[in-house]
């Protein structure tokens, strides 16, 4: 079964400091992989989006990176500020034209004044 | 104005009526869908729609129903709301190819009493 599996589930920091989320997914092959910032109550943001031929994108302080071979994908947060605070979810898209689009449950990040 | 609309965003209803979301979008995209957002579970996809005459079930499709009335609209109804229905939905476009990235609307709060 496809999976996505994100880790930590949560994630306490504080204001100023660099955080690294991971991603680790069974989706083979794939077409993408992208990161969505989810503000409480909001829909989901797109951060990044990356190919299998691509092993890293930023989006200003955030910096996606993928490992096709070890199908893993971290997203790092450089600077964080209190508006970071969200859920971050990983999303992978397969090949095939029924492949449905799986989403990772999140890591919600929590940045301390 | 807000490329993907929903409608309503609050609703309350008891168990057995028969409730329609609605969602429309400006983005001229093909590619509609509808997604669930429990917490702890993440999104999970009830049904996608590629065009007009294209709609799909997802993984958890049971007791919901779709309709794309036109390109712009995908609406979802619940035949006969159960509580745990209850859920905040969301609604998705997205254009096709490898990068394609899904842009969500709002959210749809919904309590089935």
């Amino acid at each position: 079964k496809n999976q996505v599996e994100q880790s930590p589930q949560s994630l306490i920091i504080l204001e100023g400091k660099n955080c690294t989320l991971q991603c680790n997914y069974t989706v083979s092959p794939f077409s993408n992989l992208r990161w969505y910032k989810q503000d409480t109550g909001r829909g989901p943001v797109s951060l990044t989006i990356m190919t299998f031929s691509e092993n890293t994108k930023s989006n200003g302080r955030y910096t996606a990176t993928l490992d096709a071979d070890t199908k893993q994908s971290s997203l790092h947060i450089t600077a964080s500020q209190l508006s970071d605070s969200a859920s971050y979810i990983c999303v992978v898209t397969g090949t095939n034209r029924d492949d449905k689009i799986i989403f990772g449950k999140g890591t919600r990040l929590h940045i301390l004044p | 104005d807000a490329d993907v609309t929903q409608t309503p965003r609050n609703r309350i209803t008891k168990t057995g009526k028969r409730i329609m979301l609605e969602c429309s979008q400006t983005k001229g995209h093909d590619r509609m869908y509808w997604y669930r957002q429990d917490p702890g579970l993440g999104l999970r996809l009830i049904y996608y729609s590629f065009d007009v005459k294209d709609i799909n079930k997802g993984e958890i499709s049971d007791g919901y129903s779709v309709s794309r009335q036109a390109q712009a609209k995908f609406s979802l109804s619940l035949e006969s709301a159960i509580p745990n229905q209850t859920a905040l939905y969301f609604c998705a476009t997205s254009d096709w190819g490898v990068k394609e990235t899904q842009y969500f609307g709002p959210g749809t709060r919904l309590l089935v009493l």
